[in-house]
């Protein structure tokens, strides 16, 4: 079974310093992994992806991750947290096989609480 | 959420009511998703649509029944719900279901609350 782990529901972090916020997984075969955000009263926001190549991935407000295949981790980086990244972050994995009707199929984790204080 | 867009954003019914949530998505996308978020839980996939067939009922009770008309609209109708269905419900699209590399897009959810 696929399976996504987020191991902390909270991770503080004062304004300027680096975060991270950590996921795990566990699929069969190559993974796509996958970092959403949410705002409250909002939906997710993609932030950024890992499909293959390069295992540190680029996304969206200075965010990156980086894809460690022996630990099966994909942890979510910024050099420089600030207050405004205050929110709920998702960890996902698609699961499933790439035929029509299975491919886009995501798993998602619990969510961390990222709270980023002055 | 840009692109995707669901309404009401609040709705609170009655066990006994009928009521419907509507999704569209103005992004060309013929892949689309209902998601149920209760807190403290993982996002539970309820239904897949690719091109307007459905092609996954995720163990979803009756009471919820889907319909996607086309590509750009996706509706749950409600019945007959429990209290437990209080949650946020999310609708999301993506390109298609051929690959897995494509992101979903989500809309802001609507919060529901059976009273």
């Amino acid at each position: 079974a696929q399976s996504v782990a987020q191991p902390e529901d909270q991770v503080n972090v004062a304004e300027g310093n680096p975060l991270t916020v950590k996921c795990t997984y566990s699929v069969s075969g190559n993974p796509y992994l996958f970092w959403y955000v949410q705002y409250p009263n909002r939906g997710l926001q993609f932030l950024l992806k890992y499909i293959t190549g390069d295992n540190l991935v680029k996304g969206s407000y200075g965010f990156e991750a980086e894809f460690n295949k022996s630990q099966t981790s994909f942890h979510l980086k910024k050099p420089s947290a600030l207050v405004s990244d205050s929110a709920l972050y998702f960890c996902a994995v698609r699961v499933g096989v790439e035929v029509t009707g299975g491919g886009n199929k995501l798993t998602f984790g619990t969510g961390t609480q990222l709270k980023v204080e002055l | 959420e840009t692109g995707v867009t669901q309404t009401p954003r609040h709705l609170v019914m009655g066990m006994t009511n009928k009521k419907s949530l509507k999704c569209e998505q103005h992004l060309g996308h013929n892949a689309m998703y209902w998601y149920k978020q209760s807190a403290k839980k993982p996002l539970e996939l309820m239904f897949v649509y690719n091109f307007k067939e459905q092609t996954e009922n995720n163990s979803v009770p009756s009471r919820f029944s889907p319909e996607c008309p086309n590509s750009s609209h996706l509706f749950l109708h409600l019945h007959t719900l429990q209290p437990e269905d209080s949650a946020l419900y999310l609708c999301a699209s993506s390109q298609d279901m051929t690959s897995g590399s494509y992101e979903q897009f989500f809309g802001p959810g609507t919060r529901l609350t059976v009273l």
